[in-house]
């Protein structure tokens, strides 16, 4: 079968640094993304990794080890708004992409 | 100015009725989705449709029936609801060249 496991709840404390991991089986690869969803909201894109290493995108970065099937998003000087669900995704190929089940993240003040 | 539009944004009926929802994308994105999310936040891809064609077609009941008119357009009618159907539903678009999806703002489905 086809799985993606990420925690499910992370907390930290505002002006910290959090990392949320992600490991995959997937028995297609093409990249691995990241989504942001707050209570109520849409899925928001983050960040896409094709390939092995890190990417950065303001205090958001990404990092992808396919050897591994390990990824993850790191996310620096937390504020308040952060706090939301992210949730790692896979390009299987196809069109399709596979979500996994999402770690809600907590900010404390 | 909204890139993916879905309507309605909630949705409260009666089991067994038949319903609609509608999805417009005005990025120009050549792929549309449906994604439902459960209560667990779990998403979970439905259907998909690139340039009007249908090419992802998850184990969904057949009472689940999805139209793409345009490439613009992709909307998706439920038959005789049942209570499991409450979910909120996530209408998407990729494009050629672009990373990511661009995700409607989702209807909430309740069924009674």
């Amino acid at each position: 079968g086809q799985s993606l496991e990420q925690p499910s709840e992370v907390t930290a404390v505002e002006g910290a640094i959090v990392q949320i991991n992600c490991t995959y089986q997937t028995s297609g690869f093409y990249g691995l993304s990241w989504y942001q969803q707050h209570d109520g909201g849409a899925p928001t894109f983050l960040s896409y990794n094709a390939l092995d290493g890190l990417e950065e995108t303001g205090r958001f970065s990404s990092f992808l080890s396919r050897s591994d099937s390990y990824g993850y998003l790191l996310l620096q000087e937390l504020q308040m708004k952060d706090s939301a669900s992210y949730f790692c995704a896979v390009s299987t190929g196809g069109f399709k992409t596979i979500f996994g089940a999402g770690t809600r993240l907590f900010v404390k003040a | 100015d909204t890139a993916v539009s879905q309507t309605p944004k909630y949705l409260v009926t009666q089991m067994g009725n038949d319903k609609s929802i509608k999805c417009e994308q005005n990025l120009g994105h050549d792929t549309m989705y449906w994604y439902k999310q459960d209560s667990k936040k779990f998403l979970k891809i439905m259907f998909s449709y690139n340039n009007k064609e249908l090419i992802i077609n998850e184990t969904v009941p057949n009472r689940f029936s999805p139209k793409s008119p345009d490439k613009a357009h992709l909307n998706l009618h439920i038959n005789s609801l049942e209570l499991g159907d409450s979910a909120v539903y996530f209408c998407a678009s990729s494009g050629t060249g672009t990373y990511g999806y661009t995700f409607g703002s989702g209807t909430r489905l309740t069924v009674v």
